[in-house]
């Protein structure tokens, strides 16, 4: 069975950049035809789709954060990595990383992060 | 851009009483629409798949129905422990790009 765990930082400053890396345990994050994905919820929100990554290493971005967000893989790791730049009050959340398909099967239990100076 | 509208946003019942949940999309998305459940503190739980196909472990008190741009959620008799927050989730084709409704909140009556 499958497992996520995100991990980073809690706390980053306003226009900074927030890195967040997900693990994935009991399975291959390389699989064939896997996406992995972010999600992330403000408090008190709904969910928000962040962006995916295809196992083959394509990239598929929401378009209101597209400009901020880079998504990439570490196969030899086994995890998968945020980056979003020019963060705001706006971007705190909790933040999951999910997978492996088109539902999301599996969750992380979630990081908060939040952005104050 | 495909939008999912949740209705009610509130649906307040008592334990044993039936829960019928929607979520329309702004155009077709054929079966391919998931329901999750989340709990207070809990990452999102994933239900019902391709509209109705219950996720490993789920109980048969959940079933999801519909095709197209209308799709129902039911939970037979509600249990205590399915007060939460239900949503609705569907990937578009090309590009791919996951969108979830607003969220429908199941709360005791």
């Amino acid at each position: 069975q499958l497992q996520l765990q995100e991990s980073g930082p809690g706390l980053v400053k306003p226009s900074e950049t927030l890195s967040l890396t997900c693990t994935v345990s009991g399975g291959s994050i390389s699989s064939s035809s896997y996406y992995w994905g972010w999600i992330r919820q403000p408090p008190g929100k709904g969910l928000e789709w962040i962006g995916s990554i295809y196992y083959s290493g394509s990239t598929y971005y929401n378009p209101s954060l597209k400009s901020r967000v880079t998504i990439s893989v570490d196969t030899s790791k086994n995890q998968f990595s945020l980056k979003l730049s020019s963060v705001t009050a706006a971007d705190t959340a909790v933040y999951y990383c999910a997978g492996p398909g088109e539902f999301l099967d599996y969750w992380g239990q979630g990081t908060l992060v939040t952005v104050s100076s | 851009e495909i939008v999912l509208t949740q209705s009610p946003a509130t649906l307040s019942l008592s334990p044993g009483e039936r829960a019928t949940l929607s979520c329309r999309a702004s155009q077709s998305v054929s079966s391919y629409l998931a329901w999750y459940q989340q709990k207070p503190g809990q990452a999102p739980r994933l239900l019902i798949y391709d509209a109705s196909n219950r996720a490993t472990g789920i109980p048969a008190r959940f079933s999801g129905s519909g095709s197209g741009t209308d799709f129902t959620l039911t939970i037979s008799s509600l249990e205590p422990e399915d007060f939460a927050v239900y949503y609705c989730q569907q990937r578009s084709n090309w590009p791919p790009r996951w969108t979830f409704g607003q969220g429908t909140k199941v709360e005791i009556k």
